[in-house]
This record gives C-alpha cells, sequence and structure tokens, in this order.
C-alpha cells in the first residue's frame, strides 16, 4: 500500500540519549517534511527537504537534524533528546513542494 | 509562528446536524487546505482551495474563502459519529510552506 511509513510508533527515551525517527515514502515525492504536534499548538514544522540531496529548517529546528540522501527516506535525528522535546512527531510528503501532503501515522516521543 | 487559526476550539454537535469550522489566517497565501486527524493517527487531506477560489464542494463538505478577510470556513452537513474527529486549516505561503492552525475538536453525539 503506497504512503508513509514511521518508526517507531512510540518510543520512551532517557534525557540525553541519541534518536534517529525514520520516514519512509513510496509515492516518489519530491518534498518531505518532519512536523511535531503538541496539545494546542497545532503542528509545528521542524525540517524539509524539498528535494533528495536538499534540507532546510522549519519553524522549531534547535535541537533536531535531517538527512535525504535518497528520494524516499528523510530521517529525523535528535542528537542529545531533553524532555521538551516530547511530543508526537510526523512525516510528511507532498508531490512538488506544494498542494496536498500526505502523513504518516507518527511516532510518539516520551523524554524522561 | 502560527498562521491559521481554528475557531471553535471545540464542537459538540447531535448526529444529523451541520458543523461549521472557522480559520483565520494573516497573510496572503496561495491556498488554504483542510485537514481531518482522527484520534492518535496522521491527518488526512480533505479539501483545498485556492486563492481565487470562493467556495468548493466535497462530498458533505463544504470550503469557503474570503481572502479580503482572510477567512474560510468548512461546513460538514449531515454529520455523522464518524466525523468525530479534530479539523485543522493550513495556508500555503508564498514560499509553499504549510502554515498549521491549533484545530477544532469535533465530537458529534449519537
Amino acid at each position: 500500500i503506497a504512503g508513509i511509513t514511521q518508526a517507531p510508533t512510540s518510543q520512551i527515551l532517557a534525557a540525553g540519549r541519541r534518536m534517529t525517527l525514520r520516514c519512509t515514502q513510496d509515492m516518489r515525492h519530491n518534498a518531505m517534511y518532519w512536523y511535531r504536534q503538541d496539545l494546542g499548538l497545532g503542528l509545528r514544522l521542524i525540517h524539509y527537504s524539498n528535494t533528495a540531496g536538499t534540507t532546510g529548517k522549519g519553524e522549531v529546528p534547535d535541537g533536531y537534524s535531517v538527512s535525504r540522501a535518497n528520494t524516499d527516506d528523510f530521517p529525523l535525528t535528535l542528537a542529545s533528546a531533553v524532555p521538551s522535546q516530547t511530543s508526537v512527531y510526523f512525516c510528511a510528503s507532498s508531490r512538488e513542494g506544494r498542494g496536498e501532503a500526505f502523513f504518516g501515522q507518527g511516532t510518539r516521543l516520551t523524554v524522561v | 509562528s502560527q498562521q491559521g487559526e481554528e475557531d471553535p476550539q471545540a464542537l459538540s454537535i447531535q448526529e444529523g446536524e451541520n458543523a461549521t469550522m472557522n480559520c483565520s489566517y494573516k497573510t496572503s497565501i496561495n491556498n488554504l487546505q483542510w485537514y481531518r486527524q482522527n484520534s492518535g493517527r496522521g491527518l488526512v487531506h480533505l479539501i483545498l482551495i485556492r486563492s481565487n477560489e470562493r467556495e468548493k464542494h466535497s462530498g458533505r463538505l463544504r470550503v469557503t474563502l474570503d481572502t479580503s478577510k482572510k477567512s474560510s470556513s468548512l461546513l460538514i452537513t449531515a454529520s455523522r459519529a464518524a466525523d468525530t474527529a479534530s479539523y485543522f486549516c493550513a495556508t500555503e505561503d508564498s514560499n509553499y510552506q504549510l502554515i498549521w492552525g491549533a484545530g477544532t475538536k469535533l465530537i458529534i453525539k449519537p
């Protein structure tokens, strides 16, 4: 089934640990995004990539890094997790970086 | 910073009634999109309305856009229990970035 797959579904992480959230899409979309969703704040963009090999910073990039080595994969890394990074993380993609976005099912991350 | 603001934050209605949610935004846009999020799930695209359009329909959904007031509304007619979800508006700016509101939580009572 075409779409976006995120892993893991949920994770409890000790503060200070490094963590990579995985995101893979099979729709050959050029643009991919990472958002965090916190209660009452809607979605906030962390990083994005308009095409393989390029990335950009969103609204809340600090403490996160991304890479886009190929079209399908867009991993998000927390180098040293802090409790304020407790959130639900969504990966999304769109065909040409405009119009309809397709979302993964999310990763619920708790940093303790 | 958030561009869209949904109103109301929460809405509870009886099954069969119509539900109306509003979204306001601050800057010029390419388009405005509405998404639905069921509890614990990812967001699903519902409808997109371009800045030069005023009204759009999709099944039981009707979206209006007033660029002079920088506002949009989403009407769900003849609501069903399955419509219970959170609804988000997102505006696409001139850089093709989506900026999201905080959402409206809709509860349909049987």
